[in-house]
């Protein structure tokens, strides 16, 4: 999801459920998209990468999937918990553009119990 | 030792004020950044230093002075700041440049009245 003014889109997700976030990016020379998630009150945190010759990659209840022939990037959360409420990014790391890390839109997930 | 500590966590300063902004960490990570984000925003990245060096310079205006007084300490010097400056400051460090998985501090609220 992207951030648009100053509405970020939300979704709410019951405890136990998973849940799917999005992300659009343009840039086709990315070499690694990256998923973050940043808790109220404390900076961005590292959840999973994936890199660009790479479909899928899974890690501890997160699996991120990269489309690349429509450019969109989700990250599945698996049974999700109170504890995944938070804001959740999708960056990109580019070589060729200085091999520095550019956040894209913000994506709330808000989990009911 | 995975922390990435800032000082302050909030600041007040006025427009002709002049005041730093100090990062530290202390897992050997050759790599550290200055983001800023503002409320509902992703973090947009300032600065890059790699080795010590000054890597990335976003085109940010001068009156943000960055320094990196060791492998360690990253500052940011503020002088002259505009309102439309508040925001959260946040410090980052990685192993090297370009490395995925950037550890962030809680960030500096800062406001400038």
């Amino acid at each position: 999801g992207e951030s648009v003014g100053l509405h970020l889109p939300t979704l709410s997700v019951q405890e136990g459920d998973n849940s799917i976030i999005n992300c659009a990016y343009s840039n086709s020379a990315s070499d690694y998209f990256i998923w973050y998630k940043q808790e109220s009150g404390k900076g961005p945190q590292f959840i999973i990468d994936i890199r660009s010759n790479m479909d899928k990659r899974q890690g501890q209840r997160v699996t991120v999937l990269l489309n690349k022939t429509v450019k969109h990037l989700s990250l599945q959360i698996a049974a999700t918990q109170p504890g995944d409420s938070a804001v959740y990014f999708c960056a990109e790391n580019i070589r060729a553009a200085g091999n520095k890390l550019t956040f894209g839109g913000g994506t709330r997930v808000l989990v009911k119990p | 030792d995975t922390e990435v500590t800032q000082t302050p966590k909030h600041l007040v300063m006025g427009m002709t004020n002049k005041k730093s902004l100090k990062c530290e960490q202390h897992m050997g990570h050759r790599a550290m950044y200055w983001y800023k984000q503002k409320a509902k925003k992703p973090p947009e990245l300032m600065f890059v230093y790699s080795y010590e060096k000054l890597s990335i310079n976003e085109s940010v205006p001068s009156r943000f002075s960055p320094e990196c007084p060791n492998s360690s300490l990253l500052n940011l010097h503020l002088h002259a700041l505009q309102p439309e400056d508040s925001a959260l400051y946040l410090c980052a460090s990685s192993q090297d440049q370009g490395n995925t998985e950037a550890f962030f501090g809680q960030g500096t609220r800062l406001t400038v009245v």
